[in-house]
């Protein structure tokens, strides 16, 4: 079935570390993805999106990459604060006339001082 | 100043009760949806509805009804509750036709406790 997946459900960095989050999707239909960062107690905040006619953007301090070869899209954040401690999910747009957006099982970053 | 907000963020109860929860959106969105999250921090779609009508209904017991009197609100209704219900349900809306048209704005949560 359709699925969106991390490689990676923990990830520990230093502070000031570059941080790299992963993401597998397997629909190939998906042409729109989004990042969200849910910080503890808290909904899930939009980050930086990409549609699938693009392969990088950029925002502050954080960068989407998207490899439609492989179905990888990735998130990183570059000189991470502890600020950035939070669970990160990809989501993608599945298509069709629903709008739904399916979420990945998510990635909690942990940023040490 | 919220742009979602539900109510209540913290809702505990027995078994076999009723409940609701309410959500409400001062964006001028157009699309309200309803996501469960598991203990797991699984995010799942439950519903979506687009000016008032009903467009996405996943998989969900019939226990569970939205209501949507107007466009900015978005009520869920949990018949004869569960101990698989207790989970934290999110409230989010975006504006379709925008571009930023998958950009859900997500509430902050109402956390259910089931008894």
């Amino acid at each position: 079935g359709e699925s969106v997946g991390l490689h990676l459900p923990t990830l520990s960095v230093q502070e000031g570390d570059n941080s790299i989050i992963n993401c597998a999707y397997s629909n190939s239909a998906s042409d729109y993805f989004i990042w969200y960062k849910q910080e503890s107690g808290k909904g899930p905040q939009f980050i930086i999106d990409i549609r699938s006619n693009m392969d990088k953007r950029q925002g502050q301090r954080v960068t989407v990459l998207l490899n439609k070869t492989v179905k990888h899209l990735s998130l990183q954040i570059a000189a991470t604060q502890p600020g950035d401690s939070a669970v990160y999910f990809c989501a993608e747009n599945s298509g069709g006339s629903n709008y739904k957006l399916t979420f990945g099982k998510g990635t909690l970053l942990t940023v040490n001082p | 100043d919220t742009a979602v907000s539900q109510t209540p963020k913290y809702l505990v109860t027995q078994m076999g009760n009723d409940k609701s929860i309410k959500c409400e959106q001062n964006l001028g969105h157009d699309t309200m949806y309803w996501y469960k999250q598991d203990s797991k921090k699984f995010l799942k779609i439950m519903f979506s509805y687009n000016n008032k009508e009903l467009i996405i209904n996943e998989t969900v017991p019939n226990r569970f009804s939205p209501k949507s009197p107007d466009k900015a609100h978005l009520n869920l209704h949990i018949n004869s509750l569960e101990l698989g219900d207790s989970a934290v349900y999110f409230c989010a809306s975006s504006l379709l036709g925008s571009q930023s048209i998958y950009g859900y704005t997500f509430g902050s949560g109402t956390r259910l406790t089931v008894v």
